[in-house]
């Protein structure tokens, strides 16, 4: 079946700019996560949809970052103004979740954005 | 101190042998334990999830200490195939899933 997508694969914009990275999640999977990878650095943890709802924004790193997903669907995660250091692989992932049992986590392919 | 630790490596292998790696985590409140692989320019995938008593797949055992805050991931018989980085997951109360920086193994033949 399918997985998870993302879109674009790969963006690249000039700073200052705005960007919108899109995470379609696996059918029937009611979280959704996002997370950011610098280059030869581990995942941190950005936010996490339970639904539409986001009880955990704890991760995104400034107010020029915001995310929304619509009912159990879309995510898209966008930032404002780029800068230099927002430059990574913006990996998206998607789970089933039940209660407090954590399932395994689907991840997308990730956006590569550079900033220039 | 960082949530999630893990030694960066690399941990160079010769095929057919063991190698074991840790992950310390500093919230005693944590509640289940992963271990997430991930090859170069890849996204994450599933390597198995760690239980109380420990648990084994094919080669690959894990294990976990709550007394000293740490999950253990072994690999018998390295093959050519298994080296990638191992990201250790950790999640706490409240669903929030913290990665360490992941172990990088490097198996040679």
């Amino acid at each position: 079946g399918a997985g998870v997508s993302q879109s674009p694969s790969n963006k690249v914009t000039e700073k200052g700019k705005d960007v919108e990275l899109r995470c379609d999640p696996i059918s029937g999977h009611t979280a959704l996560y996002w997370y950011r990878q610098r280059l030869g650095q581990g995942l941190e943890f950005l936010i996490y949809f339970q639904g539409n709802s986001a009880p955990d924004k704890s991760g995104l790193p400034s107010d020029r970052f915001s995310a929304e997903r619509t009912g159990e669907s879309v995510s898209t995660l966008t930032i404002q103004r780029t800068q230099q250091e927002d430059s990574a692989v913006y990996l998206c992932a998607s789970s089933l979740r039940l209660a407090a049992v954590s399932y395994e986590q689907y991840f997308g392919p990730g956006t590569r954005l550079t900033v220039t | 101190r960082k949530e999630v630790e893990q030694d960066p490596g690399p941990f160079n292998v010769p095929e057919g042998a063991t190698v074991a790696f840790n992950c310390t985590y500093s919230n005693s409140a944590s509640q289940s334990f992963f271990w997430y692989r991930q090859d170069c320019r890849k996204e994450p995938k599933l390597l198995m999830s760690v239980y109380s008593s420990g648990n084994e797949d094919g080669r690959f055992t894990a294990q976990l200490n709550r007394a000293s805050q740490y999950i253990s991931l072994l690999i018998r018989d390295s093959k050519l195939s298994d080296s990638a980085t191992y990201l250790c997951v950790v999640e706490a109360a409240g669903n929030k899933l913290t990665f360490g920086g992941g172990t990088r193994v490097l198996v040679k033949p």
